[in-house]
């Protein structure tokens, strides 16, 4: 079974540009997250989604927006990317009827903004 | 918001020895959970907790869901080389939001 998984694992931009991160889960979950996790500060939500076709904001959305066009992916995506961007991104999902807390992670994003 | 306060930051401990760990919140969590994440790999679940007072075990390890509903405890009893990694406490903010604490990252030396 895959579960979670993001694509790419690494990499690296200049500021100003964009890129995309793709999250596809093949549980059939309903939830699905970005997490970012930066050095001291554990994970942070950035947006989330309930269902195909829905997105919204978590505590930290923006410079990211998200797009949740078929259920098993969500995506991330990075206008223009800052130094302050630079961070380990983690995809999550969980079931509807789950507990808020049973989540699934990917093996996380790590990007670079120079 | 909600802040969680996880302690110690880090340990050092040789094979064989118990570890504690503990998570503080400014407010109350009907519902405490402790992750795992192995180095390069995303967090998994642990343990959930859904009751204060609740003392629940996987294992070798042993959480406890604080009667303050402030606090959590995580103990690992006779610990071993691939129970390396940072251990998260967490606990909803909303139906969709969840608040983790900064990660106690545990080493472990043979």
């Amino acid at each position: 079974n895959a579960g979670v998984t993001q694509t790419p694992k690494f990499r690296v931009l200049k500021t100003g540009q964009s890129m995309t991160l793709l999250c596809a889960q093949d549980m059939n979950h309903e939830y699905m997250y970005w997490y970012r996790q930066d050095p001291g500060m554990g994970l942070r939500l950035i947006h989330y989604s309930v269902g195909e076709g829905t997105t919204a904001k978590g505590e930290v959305p923006d410079g990211y927006n998200v797009s949740r066009l078929k259920k098993q992916n969500f995506l991330l995506g990075l206008e223009s990317a800052a130094p302050s961007q630079t961070s380990v991104y983690f995809c999550a999902s969980r079931r509807q009827g789950a507990s808020t807390g049973e989540l699934f992670f990917g093996e996380g994003s790590r990007l670079t903004v120079l | 918001g909600q802040q969680l306060n996880q302690s110690p930051q880090s340990m050092f401990i040789q094979e064989g020895e118990d570890v504690s760990m503990n998570c503080t919140s400014s407010s109350i969590f009907n519902t405490w959970l402790w992750y795992k994440q192995d180095p390069g790999e995303g967090p998994v679940l642990l343990i959930a907790l859904y009751k204060a007072g609740e003392l629940t075990s996987n294992g070798r390890l042993t959480a406890q869901f604080g009667i303050t509903r402030k606090d959590s405890f995580l103990n690992i009893s006779a610990s071993i080389p691939s129970d390396v990694g940072i251990y998260f406490c967490a606990g909803p903010y909303n139906n969709n939001d969840m608040r983790f604490g900064a990660g106690t990252r545990l080493t472990v030396k043979p």
